[in-house]
């Protein structure tokens, strides 16, 4: 059974740091590509990011570039987000998703 | 970059009705698209994929049609547990990602 549980979301102030991070299991993390996807409260689905399987290919929406990085470690099943600059905007649950599996969520809030 | 055009954004309907939601892309995607269910504090729930193909453990009032531009997801037969937001997913090869609908939020009568 596919597994994907994200951690290291929590408060923040605007302009600071936070890593995510997404443990995988329940196949073979390194044939995936995997991707991030946040929901701001009450609001829709919006794509973060995405890396394909040997991280040779990167994509992040235009809200985050720049600011964001996508990484992943296969030999962990591992997959990361480093998030700098944060601002209020940045507040959501961020998902965790390999196709159309998807985690639970951790969630990130900004404000001072 | 895509758009996904996605409606209703709200729609009530009647235990037993058909329901029906209309996702269109700005350009054409093929079959790229898939359609989930969000229930409240869930994460979304996969129950179409590659626009028409039923994904496992999914009841089979749920079905989906379309290609190119225009796609359509039916309930066939509304049931109190679909009571949730539906939203479509374009997808296609990094760096491009994911565009996703605006949402469907479905209530019962």
């Amino acid at each position: 059974e596919v597994q994907l549980v994200e951690s290291g979301g929590g408060l923040v102030q605007p302009g600071r740091s936070l890593r995510l991070s997404c443990a995988a299991s329940g196949f073979t993390f390194d044939d995936y590509a995997m991707h991030w996807v946040r929901q701001a409260p009450g609001k829709g689905l919006e794509w973060v990011s995405g890396i394909s399987w040997n991280s040779g290919s990167i994509g992040y929406a235009d809200s985050v570039k720049g600011r964001f990085t996508i990484s992943r470690d296969n030999a962990k099943n591992s997959l990361y987000l480093q998030m700098n600059s944060l601002r209020a905007e940045d507040t959501a649950l961020y998902y965790c998703a390999k196709g159309g599996n998807w985690g639970q969520g951790t969630l990130v809030t900004v404000s001072s | 970059d895509i758009q996904m055009t996605q409606s209703p954004s709200s729609l009530s309907a009647s235990v037993g009705d058909r329901v029906t939601i209309t996702c269109q892309a700005s350009q054409d995607i093929s079959n790229y698209l898939n359609w989930y269910q969000q229930k409240p504090g869930k994460a979304p729930k996969l129950l179409i994929y590659d626009a028409s193909n039923l994904e496992t453990g999914v009841p089979s009032r749920f079905s989906g049609s379309g290609s190119g531009t225009d796609f359509t997801f039916t309930i066939s037969s509304l049931q109190p547990e679909d009571i949730a937001t539906y939203y479509c997913q374009q997808y296609d090869n990094l760096p491009r990602g994911y565009t996703f609908g605006q949402g469907t939020k479905l209530e019962i009568k």
